[in-house]
């Protein structure tokens, strides 16, 4: 089975920059996904790593480590429409259907 | 918008009935999945379809059930419906049954009383 544990929820201040973090237990891992759902809303794709290393997109940049079955989700520059629930998933075992953590809830406060 | 459109929006029904929920994915996906979210469980796998045939099945409940028509759309029945099933329900596409990018529907809320 695949085991993902991210925290359940997370402050920052409007402006400044925080991190999430994923933990990931599987075999066969082929990639790592992450996507914001604000409230009520759907999902929508941020990143997709598939390689060791750090990519960058605009305010967003999402890591990986493979061997320490660890990755983390940079927000810079935070804004209020930040709020919102980051969802770490897993493709793994040569299966596409990605397998979804909990969730961490963003709050930013002014 | 992801292109992706779901119906109903939300959906009240008591225990024991049976209901549909609609989903049409982007023009030109031929792979459509549905998802259960819920507070306690967060966002879990049910079913795949990709171009008229299951592709994979994840935890969903026998009483659960889904198809791909020939315009590709996709309905999931729900019956004998429980308490317990209240939760987003959740229609995503993607162009091929390997494509890592799926396009999530807006969700249909079902509320079971």
């Amino acid at each position: 089975g695949q085991n993902i544990d991210q925290p359940t929820e997370m402050t920052a201040t409007e402006g400044a920059i925080v991190q999430i973090n994923c933990t990931y237990q599987t075999s066969g891992f082929n990639g790592l996904f992450w996507y914001q759902q604000h409230a009520g809303e759907a999902p929508t794709f941020l990143s997709y790593n598939v390689l060791d290393g750090l990519e960058e997109k605009g305010r967003f940049s999402s890591f990986l480590s493979r061997s320490k079955g660890y990755s983390y989700l940079l927000l810079k520059e935070l804004q209020m429409k930040d709020s919102a629930s980051y969802l770490c998933a897993v493709h793994s075992g040569g299966s596409y259907i990605p397998t979804f953590g909990r969730g961490t809830s963003l709050i930013v406060h002014p | 918008d992801s292109g992706v459109t779901q119906t109903p929006k939300h959906l009240i029904t008591a225990t024991g009935q049976r209901v549909t929920l609609r989903c049409s994915p982007r023009s030109g996906d031929l792979s459509v999945y549905w998802y259960q979210q819920s507070l306690d469980q967060g966002l879990q796998f049910l079913i795949q379809y990709y171009n008229g045939e299951e592709r994979a099945k994840g935890n969903i409940l026998e009483r659960f059930s889904a198809q791909q028509f020939p315009d590709l759309h996709s309905e999931l029945n729900l019956s004998s419906l429980e308490l317990g099933d209240s939760a987003l329900y959740f229609c995503a596409s993607s162009v091929e049954t390997d494509a890592y990018e799926q396009y999530f529907g807006p969700g249909t809320r079902l509320t079971v009383t």
